[in-house]
């Protein structure tokens, strides 16, 4: 797979501290975290275009980023709250103008 | 935030019936994109047409764009039950990386 997840899912403690791990094969310099609940659509947490930056998105409260390598976006709950049990999708696409966007299998965690 | 919203948010067809789905969106774009999820998947690429771009094809896919209106369409001629899933259109900005902006979703229901 071009873009892969981990954990594909999670279960975690109100408080707990979680890392979801995004990894791409792609090469891509911009990667995104989305989350999608039911009747929200998706919305975008972090984004970064390019190894080193990172920026928020629409929904940052809670979550934090870090894409030390290119290849890598990993994206953090420092105090898990439940309602950030949510699918979280990792995606990646070109840098230059838009383009089509390709994404992870998705990681489903659930915060008791 | 999101700018596309679907039309219908559900839709139920039998084999070899074509589907239609409708996208608003509010603000001037790039270029518009449609995506499939089926359940339980990451979102899948399916088609982008630019904003200088009326209509374009792939396979048994068109899609319209109307910059007009801010409305786009996707339609699927003689559909199969393996289309069966969830449709999303999704606008690109200037901002936020061209992360993209995803509407709720059309589901898509296909029966033999």
């Amino acid at each position: 797979a071009d873009v892969t997840q981990t954990p594909r899912n999670g279960i975690t403690k109100t408080g707990k501290r979680i890392m979801l791990e995004c990894s791409q094969t792609k090469g891509h310099d911009r990667m995104y975290w989305y989350r999608q609940d039911p009747g929200m659509g998706l919305r975008l947490i972090h984004y970064s275009v390019g190894e080193g930056t990172t920026a928020k998105g629409e929904v940052p409260d809670g979550y934090n980023v870090s894409r030390l390598k290119k290849q890598n976006f990993l994206l953090g709950l420092e105090s898990a709250a439940p309602s950030q049990t949510s699918v979280y999708f990792c995606v990646s696409s070109y840098l230059l103008g838009p383009s089509e966007q390709y994404f992870g299998p998705g990681t489903r965690l659930t915060v008791t | 935030s999101q700018q596309g919203e679907e039309d219908p948010q559900a839709l139920s067809i039998q084999e070899g019936e074509n589907a239609t789905m409708n996208c608003s969106y509010k603000t001037s774009i790039n270029n518009l994109q449609w995506y499939r999820q089926n359940s339980g998947r990451g979102l899948v690429h399916l088609i982008l047409i630019r904003s200088n771009e009326r209509e374009k094809h792939s396979g048994r896919l068109r899609v319209t764009l109307d910059t007009s209106k801010k409305s786009s369409s996707l339609l699927i001629t003689a559909s199969r039950a393996a289309d069966t899933a969830s449709y999303f259109c999704a606008t690109d900005g200037w901002n936020s990386g061209y992360a993209l902006n995803f509407g709720k979703g059309t589901s898509l229901l296909v029966t033999p």
